[in-house]
């Protein structure tokens, strides 16, 4: 079974500095990989996605994602961090392929320190 | 912007009562999601359709769930009877293309509170 573990609950950074989002996978097979950004009570926000070629994407935000395959982990980051980037951040798999499922992790709140 | 659209975003309902969600995904797409997420944690998958085929529902419990996608575009989401444990934040998503490679849409959700 596919899996996504966010190891970290909660991150904290001040504004300005660089902030990191940890995300390691399983699945079988080539990984589809997603960003996703929620706001209290309302739906996810895509933000990125890792399908083949550069390891490096970017994304909405100015957000970017490195997949390191060897790692099995896609961490999302952002050299600057914004005030407004504070929230709940969510990294998903998907197996190659069609009609496969999209695995969620439990998710990492942002919070950006003024 | 196309968007997906659910209803109702909130619904209070007592509990052994019936109800039900509904959505409408992003136009031309094929795939539709169904997710519960509880406060704090990430979404779990109930149903998957394609168009209006169900290709993954092992996670939703069949005794007081079901969805339908009669059609291949709008979707219901029913719960009968609810339990306590039920209240959560439902979303729908929807994707287009058949490789898995599109990323998911999603509305924004509809918050159920069992009492």
């Amino acid at each position: 079974a596919q899996s996504v573990a966010q190891p970290e609950d909660q991150v904290n950074v001040a504004e300005g500095n660089p902030l990191t989002v940890k995300c390691t996978y399983s699945v079988s097979g080539n990984p589809y990989l997603f960003w996703y950004v929620q706001y209290p009570n309302r739906g996810l926000q895509f933000l990125l996605k890792y399908i083949t070629g550069d390891n490096l994407v970017k994304g909405s935000y100015g957000f970017e994602a490195e997949f390191n395959k060897s790692q099995t982990s896609f961490h999302l980051k952002k050299p600057s961090a914004l005030v407004s980037d504070s929230a709940l951040y969510f990294c998903a798999v998907r197996a190659s392929g069609s009609a496969r499922q999209l695995t969620f992790g439990s998710g990492t709140q942002l919070t950006v320190l003024p | 912007e196309a968007e997906v659209a659910q209803s109702p975003r909130y619904k209070i309902t007592e509990k052994s009562q019936a109800v039900a969600f509904w959505c409408d995904p992003i136009s031309g797409h094929a795939t539709l999601y169904w997710y519960r997420q509880i406060l704090g944690q990430g979404p779990e998958l109930l149903v998957q359709f394609q168009d209006e085929s169900v290709v993954d529902d092992s996670q939703l419990p069949k005794d007081r769930f079901s969805a339908e996608r009669l059609k291949g575009v709008d979707s219901t989401l029913k719960i009968q009877p609810a339990e306590l444990g039920d209240s959560a934040m439902y979303l729908c998503a929807s994707s287009g293309g058949d490789l898995g490679n599109t990323e998911a849409f999603f509305g924004q959700g509809t918050r159920l509170t069992v009492v």
